[in-house]
């Protein structure tokens, strides 16, 4: 079946300082998407990506749709302490498949 | 925006009992609904795809006679886990296809399962 590897993994990270997480696929999807999960709630659409090449900016948000749809990214430029929270990755055709999360943690 | 809510939001059932879960949206009609299942510390994994009028499509390794799906309405799917066990216990998150106004699927609130 489909698989997503999201990395990092996890970060640990000063407040101010930029982030990048980044998703690859084994298969080409025609849509990216990257969510936000804070504890106990569902996740949060951030981004929505459906053209290759597609670069999106959502606040201080910044996605890519890869060339070859097998891959995106996603940037957050000086990060605050509510960014702090888990991270997915997910490709979609009929159904949406998610990555493994990255958490993002931020350093007092 | 569209909004999608589940009931309940947590819930605390004896092992070999089963319970309903609830996932409506707001203001939209949904021909199409998602069940997702998350472990903790895990990510989201589809549990199956449920359509307005007819048969629910299960993924791979997804018991269908355990896990009973019915979408009755364009507004309501329902999620029933029978006969539960504790291995059942995890955060379950429903999520609604908006095919009509932003194409856009939209998850709800999840809902939180422990089997004692």
């Amino acid at each position: 079946g489909q698989q997503l590897n999201q990395s990092p993994q996890s970060m640990f990270i000063q407040e101010g300082e930029d982030v990048s997480m980044n998703c690859t696929s084994s298969s080409i999807f025609n849509t990216w998407l990257w969510y936000k999960q804070d504890p106990g709630e569902g996740p949060v659409l951030l981004i929505a990506l459906y053209k290759a090449g597609e670069l999106t900016s959502n606040g201080r948000l910044t996605a890519q749709f890869g060339i070859t749809r097998k891959d995106s990214f996603l940037n957050i430029s000086a990060s605050i302490p509510s960014d702090v929270g888990i991270y997915f990755c997910a490709g979609r055709d009929d159904k949406i498949i998610f990555g493994k999360g990255t958490r993002l943690h931020i350093l007092p | 925006g569209a909004v999608v809510s589940q009931h309940p939001s947590w819930v605390i059932c004896k092992s070999g009992t089963s319970v309903k879960i609830e996932c409506r949206s707001l203001d939209f009609q949904a021909t199409t609904m998602f069940w997702y299942r998350q472990f903790p510390k895990q990510s989201l994994m589809l549990m199956a795809t449920s359509n307005e009028g007819s048969k629910a499509t299960y993924e791979q390794g997804v018991e269908k006679d355990k896990f009973l799906i019915n979408h009755a309405s364009l507004t309501l799917s329902t999620l029933t886990v029978t006969s539960a066990h504790p291995e059942d216990s995890s955060f379950y998150i429903c999520s609604a296809w908006d095919r009509g106004k932003s194409g856009e699927q939209y998850f709800g609130p999840g809902t939180r399962l422990t089997v004692t």
